[in-house]
């Protein structure tokens, strides 16, 4: 299994500015996911984010909103730019096993954003 | 478009009972469907995969049960602990295995009292 740290793993920012989320994989992954849970929601998939292309935004989620970058194959951000509270939301980095247990998908512990 | 239900929202029950946590879903064509525990401040943590094949798994004190046709699964938990206490997960995978897109239902809250 993989082991996914993020980082911070809450911030409380006010409206109009930006938050970069950092998340780190203890082992080489080649696609890594970026999840939104608002409050009282189900998880939605924001992004795909492969390393040396462009992330795949899913409908609703657009890179302006959500840049992302994945310089290597352990490491990925998400920027939460022009904030409001609408943003206010657990962020979840995922991966998925590609080893032993197919298919099997590894969550990190979440970044709770709270936008004033 | 796939929607994933999971019915009770929330569950109080007394330390020792087994219970029955439901899943549903709308399209049947699945790839898989997996049970998470997500814990405040940890995340999600993976209980039990089904592929699409498989009719049940089993993991300790779990078992999880698939009925693609019907598009239901059930998390069956036996003799609950404190620990168990946790908002459970259900979330399935669209047929054509879109890597990273599952689909995840809202939830049920279990709180398991000593």
């Amino acid at each position: 299994s993989a082991v996914i740290s993020q980082k911070p793993s809450r911030d409380i920012c006010q409206r109009g500015t930006s938050l970069t989320i950092q998340c780190q994989v203890d082992s080489q992954v080649t696609m890594m996911f970026w999840y939104r849970q608002q409050p009282g929601q189900s998880l939605t998939l924001i992004a795909t984010a492969n390393q040396g292309s462009e992330a795949t935004y899913e409908s609703g989620f657009v890179i302006d909103k959500f840049p992302i970058s994945r310089p290597n194959l352990t490491f990925s951000t998400l920027t939460v730019s022009n904030m409001s509270p609408e943003d206010s939301s657990i962020y979840l980095c995922s991966v998925e096993d590609s080893g032993g247990a197919a298919d099997t998908q590894y969550f990190g512990p979440g970044t709770r954003l709270t936008v004033l | 478009k796939q929607e994933v239900t999971q019915i009770p929202a929330a569950l109080s029950v007394p330390e020792g009972e087994n219970l029955v946590l439901n899943c549903s879903f709308t399209d049947s064509a699945i790839y898989n469907l997996q049970w998470f525990r997500q814990d405040p401040g940890k995340g999600l943590t993976s209980l039990l995969l089904i592929q699409s094949s498989q009719r049940e798994q089993t993991s300790g004190r779990l078992n999880a049960s698939l009925d693609k046709s019907s598009g239901r699964s059930t998390l069956y938990i036996a003799a609950s602990q404190p620990g168990d206490s946790a908002t459970y997960l259900c979330a399935v995978r669209g047929e054509r295995g879109s890597q990273g897109n599952l689909i995840f239902g809202k939830g049920t809250k279990l709180s398991v009292k000593p």
